[in-house]
């Protein structure tokens, strides 16, 4: 079965740092794109950050660049976030998705992990 | 960056219904621009790829099209199974970003 599990979430403090982790089981990780998307609580989705198959190309959203890490580990099997100087407008449900197409970083994304809750509060 | 502006930002409509949902993007973007279904507690479904393609396994009511700037999507019969959020989402690799709309809650009157 093609699955996406994350973990890693929890509460912290403004200020603070978290690193999330999703592990992909069921399908070829290395040759897929990878991103993290979020949805804080009752609202809409917004790409965080995405990375290309082998690690060599990322890109992110303006509101974590310089702060928020996307990494890949192929061999793990594993996909991650390295978020720092959290903020209280981080809180969210944050998802790592599977796009579509061998090779392409950003994509339609076609598989999705339930998610792992992120919240910054002092 | 490039915005999303999907309308309406809710609806209601009767089962059988055809419903539509409009998504305009702030530049051409092609058609690099997808649908997703949410349900609640659940986490996104791709419906529809590059502006009109149907991912496998989904139903047929469900469609897409446009092109450059203004996107649509069809339910052509609104079945109790589609209550649901629904969000386009524009992408691009060069350089690489993504942005989605806001979302259209689909509701039965």
């Amino acid at each position: 079965e093609v699955q996406l599990v994350e973990s890693g979430g929890g509460v912290v403090r403004p200020g603070g740092s978290l690193r999330l982790s999703c592990a992909a089981s069921g399908f070829t990780f290395d040759d897929y794109g990878m991103s993290w998307v979020r949805q804080a609580p009752g609202k809409g989705l917004e790409w965080v950050s995405g990375i290309n198959w082998n690690g060599g190309s990322t890109g992110y959203a303006d509101s974590v660049k310089g702060r928020f890490t996307i990494s890949r580990d192929n061999a793990k099997n594993s996909l991650y976030l390295q978020m720092n100087s959290l903020r209280a407008e981080d809180t969210a449900l944050y998802h790592c998705a599977r796009g579509r197409r061998v090779m392409e970083m950003v994509d339609a994304f076609d598989i999705w992990g339930q998610g792992t809750m992120v919240t910054v509060s002092s | 960056d490039i915005q999303m502006t999907q309308s309406p930002s809710s609806l209601s409509a009767s089962v059988g219904d055809r419903v539509t949902i409009t998504c305009q993007a702030s530049q051409d973007i092609s058609n690099y621009l997808n649908w997703y279904q949410q349900k609640p507690g659940k986490a996104p479904k791709l419906l529809i790829y590059d502006a009109s393609n149907l991912e496998t396994g989904v139903p047929s009511r469900f469609s897409g099209s446009g092109s450059g700037t203004d996107f649509t999507f069809t339910i052509s019969s609104l079945q109790p199974e589609d209550i649901a959020t629904y969000y386009c989402q524009q992408y691009d690799n060069l350089p690489p970003r993504s942005a989605f709309g806001g979302g259209t809650k689909v509701e039965i009157k």
